[in-house]
């Protein structure tokens, strides 16, 4: 069964202190990882789709990085507006775009 | 373009009666799945279709339900309600099930209240 952890659920920063988001995976051929950002009463948002080891990808302040067994969402020097749930999902080769999603990082950045 | 479209944005509805939520897919995507999401279970997947059949079908009961027209906007109905319905659902689109390079966008959601 494919299963996803992320870590921590809730992530305190202050402005400008850059840190890192984890995601654990256990899947059957993985396809792709999703990162997505998701604000309140919101649905989720696109960030990142990652396919191999080693792969990284950018956009603004956000990076992510993926291994065999974990992928990382880092952010660098986050604003307030930043603060939001981020959520991991993979996709296994057999399962079409069914996506199995983590918990979600809650991440709160003040000014 | 237009994103993933789904109607109702909010509703309440009683105890044993039945809805339908509606979700029109980005223009030219072919792929629909759908999400419960709730704060104790996190997001959860329904089923996918693809071509007007159902290609994947997540662990929920038979109450649970959808289907896909021709032109690959989909449905999906709850019947019977019960309290634990009580969730934001979510429709994802993407151009085909599964291959590669495959950006698979979400909706705003339907928030469901059971009461």
């Amino acid at each position: 069964e494919d299963q996803v952890t992320q870590s921590p659920e809730a992530l305190r920063l202050q402005e400008g202190e850059s840190s890192s988001l984890n995601c654990s995976y256990t899947v059957s051929g993985l396809r792709g990882l999703f990162w997505y950002r998701q604000d309140p009463g919101k649905g989720p948002e696109f960030l990142f789709t990652l396919y191999s080891a080693g792969e990284e990808k950018e956009k603004e302040r956000l990076k992510a990085t993926l291994t065999k067994k974990e992928s990382f969402l880092h952010i660098t020097a986050p604003k307030p507006e930043d603060s939001a749930t981020y959520l991991c999902a993979v996709q296994a080769g057999n399962a079409g775009n069914m996506l199995t999603f983590g918990g979600g990082t809650r991440l709160m950045v003040k000014p | 373009k237009a994103g993933v479209t789904q109607t109702p944005r909010y509703l309440i509805k009683t105890r044993g009666q039945q809805v339908t939520l509606s979700c029109s897919p980005i223009s030219g995507h072919r792929s629909v799945s759908w999400y419960q999401q709730t704060p104790g279970q996190g997001l959860q997947f329904l089923f996918e279709y693809f071509s007007e059949t159902q290609r994947n079908k997540g662990n929920f009961p038979g109450r649970f339900s959808g289907r896909q027209f021709s032109n690959s906007r989909s449905e999906m109905n709850v019947s019977t309600l019960e309290l634990g319905d009580s969730a934001l659902y979510l429709c994802a689109s993407s151009l085909s099930p599964g291959s590669g390079g495959n950006t698979i966008y979400f909706g705003e959601g339907s928030w469901l209240t059971v009461v």
